[in-house]
């Protein structure tokens, strides 16, 4: 079965360096999106992307966040500076067409900021 | 503010209980629910998408059913096996929002023999 697949599966960073974490959508899929959990908490959402464009950010979505889809098949998103509290496990999901559709996501990448 | 609440928050059954968790969610401005099952060190698996009040889904032992009017749902597990131990997630879409999930903490299940 197909899956979103997510790179690396953890990565650490010294504060203020940039980071950039990579996804591989399912193939077919149209609508890409990325959330994160911080330990203890909720998972929450950071960006919706479609059509090569976002589509809906959150407020954690500042300008230290970028996302981007280069070659058709990657969907990565850049921390710039990244700062302590960016520590958490990040997940990518994409979803094939309408919002009725469930989002499937991949295994995370575990970002720790020290 | 939107506010997704499960409860319990953890749960701890024998092999072949029934076992049921609650999910609530804001009941304006409705799209959808989602299920997930998630395992320790997997990604979270999609088990279902449900829209209409009333809705009720089935997959193997596990069920769940949608009441938009009152905001909650139930997600329902017939005679647990060790296997279904994961956190189960609840997560809301609200109409106009590209679909972005709201999740809630989730419901912790452990399944001992």
């Amino acid at each position: 079965e197909p899956e979103v697949t997510q790179t690396p599966s953890h990565q650490v960073t010294q504060m203020g360096q940039e980071v950039i974490l990579r996804c591989v959508p399912i193939s077919n899929h149209l609508y890409f999106y990325w959330y994160r959990q911080i330990l203890g908490q909720k998972v929450e959402f950071l960006v919706s992307f479609y059509n090569n464009e976002i589509s809906e950010k959150s407020e954690i979505f500042d300008d230290q966040f970028s996302v981007e889809r280069p070659d058709g098949s990657n969907f990565t998103l850049k921390i710039r500076s990244t700062k302590l509290e960016d520590s958490a496990m990040y997940f990518c999901a994409s979803r094939e067409g309408a919002g009725n559709q469930p989002q499937h996501f991949g295994d995370g990448t575990r970002l720790s900021i020290l | 503010i939107l506010n997704v609440e499960q409860s319990p928050q953890s749960l701890h059954v024998q092999e072949g209980d029934s076992t049921n968790f609650t999910c609530s969610f804001p009941s304006s401005n409705f799209y959808a629910l989602h299920w997930y099952r998630w395992e320790t060190a997997k990604s979270p698996e999609a088990l279902f998408v449900m829209t209409l009040n009333g809705d009720e889904k089935k997959k193997g032992r596990i069920s769940a059913t949608l009441n938009t009017k009152e905001g909650y749902s139930y997600l329902y597990i017939k005679g647990s096996q060790p296997e279904d131990s994961a956190t189960y997630l609840c997560a809301f879409t609200r109409s106009g929002t590209a679909s972005k999930l709201t999740f809630g903490t989730g419901t912790r299940l452990q399944v001992t023999l």
